[in-house]
C-alpha cells in the first residue's frame, strides 16, 4: 500500500465549477501538507501549503486537511481553462533537516471553456 | 534570476552508455532533490543533498549516483543506463517549507 492515495483521474469539467481534489495518506507522523500544480512539460510548483488540519483559502483556492481521517482536499471555485494541470498532493514529516516530500501520483485535471 | 535549471532537456540513451544530468540553482539554497517521475508513480527521491559536499539516499536510489561539489550545482549521474531508467527527472531546491522545481529532462534508454 502506498504511503499517499491519489485519485488519478483524469477529470474534465466545465468552466466555472468547483473542482474536488484529494488525498488520503496512511502515515500519521505527516505533518506539513501541500499541493502543487504542474502544467504539461513543466516541473510542478507550489501552490497551497498547510500544516494542521482545518482549511486554508487563497482565492479561488482552498485546502482542507483532516488529520483524524488522514484526508486531503484542495477545492478549486469558479474554475477557469488555465486551472487544467495535474495537481499533486505532497506530504512530509520532520526528518531531520531534509524535509523530504511524499507525493501523491497526480489527478489531471481539464477546464473545459 | 533563473531560478533552477536543468540541462540536457531531453536524452535518448542506448542500454549501458552511461550520462550526467546537471541541475544549477541561483537562489543560494542549501537544499537539493533530484526526483524521477513515471506514469501513475508520481514524483519519487532519487537522491539528496542539505549542503555542499553532501548526499543521501531516497527512495529510488539503485543505479544512480549524486555530486554536490559545489552549492549551487547538483549532478545526478547513470552509470550503465537501462531501459527502465526511462523518465523524466526533475531537480528541486528548498528553502523553507517550499521546493522550487527545474524544468525536468525526459531521458529515454532504448
Amino acid at each position: 500500500q502506498k504511503e499517499v492515495e491519489q485519485d488519478p483521474g483524469p477529470l474534465s469539467v466545465p468552466e466555472g465549477a468547483i473542482v474536488s481534489l484529494n488525498c488520503t495518506y496512511s502515515n500519521s507522523a505527516f505533518q506539513y501538507f501541500m499541493w502543487y500544480r504542474q502544467y504539461s512539460r513543466k516541473g510542478p510548483e507550489l501552490l497551497m501549503y498547510t500544516y494542521s488540519s482545518g482549511n486554508k483559502e487563497d482565492g479561488r483556492f482552498t485546502a482542507q486537511v483532516d488529520k483524524s481521517s488522514k484526508y486531503i482536499s484542495l477545492f478549486i471555485r469558479d474554475s477557469q481553462p488555465s486551472d487544467s494541470a495535474t495537481y499533486l498532493c505532497a506530504m512530509s514529516y520532520s526528518s531531520g533537516s531534509a524535509r523530504q516530500l511524499t507525493f501523491g501520483s497526480g489527478t489531471q485535471l481539464t477546464v473545459l471553456p | 534570476n533563473a531560478g533552477v535549471t536543468q540541462t540536457p532537456k531531453f536524452r535518448v540513451l542506448k542500454t549501458g552508455q552511461s550520462m550526467t544530468l546537471l541541475c544549477a540553482q541561483d537562489m543560494n539554497h542549501e537544499y537539493m532533490y533530484w526526483y524521477r517521475q513515471d506514469p501513475g508513480m508520481g514524483l519519487r527521491l532519487i537522491h539528496y543533498s542539505v549542503g555542499e559536499g553532501t548526499t543521501a539516499k531516497g527512495e529510488v536510489p539503485d543505479g544512480y549516483n549524486v555530486s554536490r561539489l559545489k552549492k549551487q550545482n547538483f549532478l545526478l549521474g547513470l552509470e550503465s543506463a537501462a531501459p527502465s531508467q526511462t523518465s523524466v527527472y526533475f531537480c528541486a531546491s528548498r528553502t523553507g517549507d517550499e521546493q522550487f522545481f527545474g524544468p525536468g529532462t525526459r531521458l529515454t534508454v532504448l
